[in-house]
């Protein structure tokens, strides 16, 4: 079955640490990455995606991931976290030709002031 | 531009009972997503509408459960009777055809006892 992994379900920094959460996918073919972000009291949003081109994404606050096809990944990062990074992040994936996004299980994110 | 809403936002209901939720997409987005997340863990995919007609409901638990979406335009979720495991967040989720990103509402919170 596809998948997504989330490698840390809990991370907390510090303020100005560098930040990087890992997300691996099930092979199944092309696919179309994306990072959701859900802050405390606030609805899920798109941080970022990828359907094709640069392997490396930006996307809003800093933040940017990295696709891996031969890794099957596709890692966000950022190089210094602020307290108000703290949320949840969620890294997802749909096949090309559906539309039926899979979700890993998301990483809280805690930013100590 | 009004975002997605979601009915009601909490409903704690008796196993067994019924319970719709509602869900009104951006105004134009012809996709139409409906999502839970059991406590803790992955947002799974239910189903997908394309403006009236499901294109894909491979996610939905059983025939307890039943989405219309009428017009096109909102949708609900009915569970018919509840059973104590359908407890969970419900998100709904809108794009507009050929957006490689959702929009998600605030989800409905579903306790069933």
């Amino acid at each position: 079955a596809q998948s997504v992994s989330q490698h840390n379900h809990h991370v907390i920094l510090s303020e100005a640490a560098s930040l990087e959460l890992g997300c691996n996918y099930s092979y199944g073919g092309t696919v179309n990455l994306f990072w959701y972000v859900q802050y405390p009291g606030q609805h899920l949003q798109l941080l970022l995606k990828y359907f094709s081109g640069d392997p490396l994404v930006k996307g809003i606050k800093g933040f940017e991931a990295e696709f891996i096809k031969s890794k099957f990944s596709f890692n966000l990062r950022k190089p210094s976290v602020q307290w108000s990074d703290t949320a949840e992040y969620f890294c997802a994936v749909t096949y090309t030709g559906g539309f039926k996004t899979i979700f890993g299980a998301g990483t809280r994110l805690f930013v100590k002031a | 531009e009004a975002g997605v809403t979601q009915f009601p936002s909490h409903s704690v209901i008796e196993k067994g009972q019924t319970v719709t939720l509602r869900c009104d997409p951006i105004s134009g987005h012809d996709n139409l997503y409906w999502y839970r997340r059991v406590m803790g863990k992955e947002i799974k995919f239910l189903l997908h509408f394309v403006k009236e007609s499901k294109q894909d409901e491979s996610g939905m638990p059983n025939n307890r459960f039943l989405a219309e979406r009428t017009g096109g335009t909102y949708s609900t979720l009915k569970v018919q009777p509840a059973e104590l495991e359908d407890s969970g967040v419900y998100f709904c989720a809108s794009s507009p055809v050929g957006y490689g990103g959702q929009y998600f509402g605030p989800g409905t919170r579903l306790t069933v006892t």
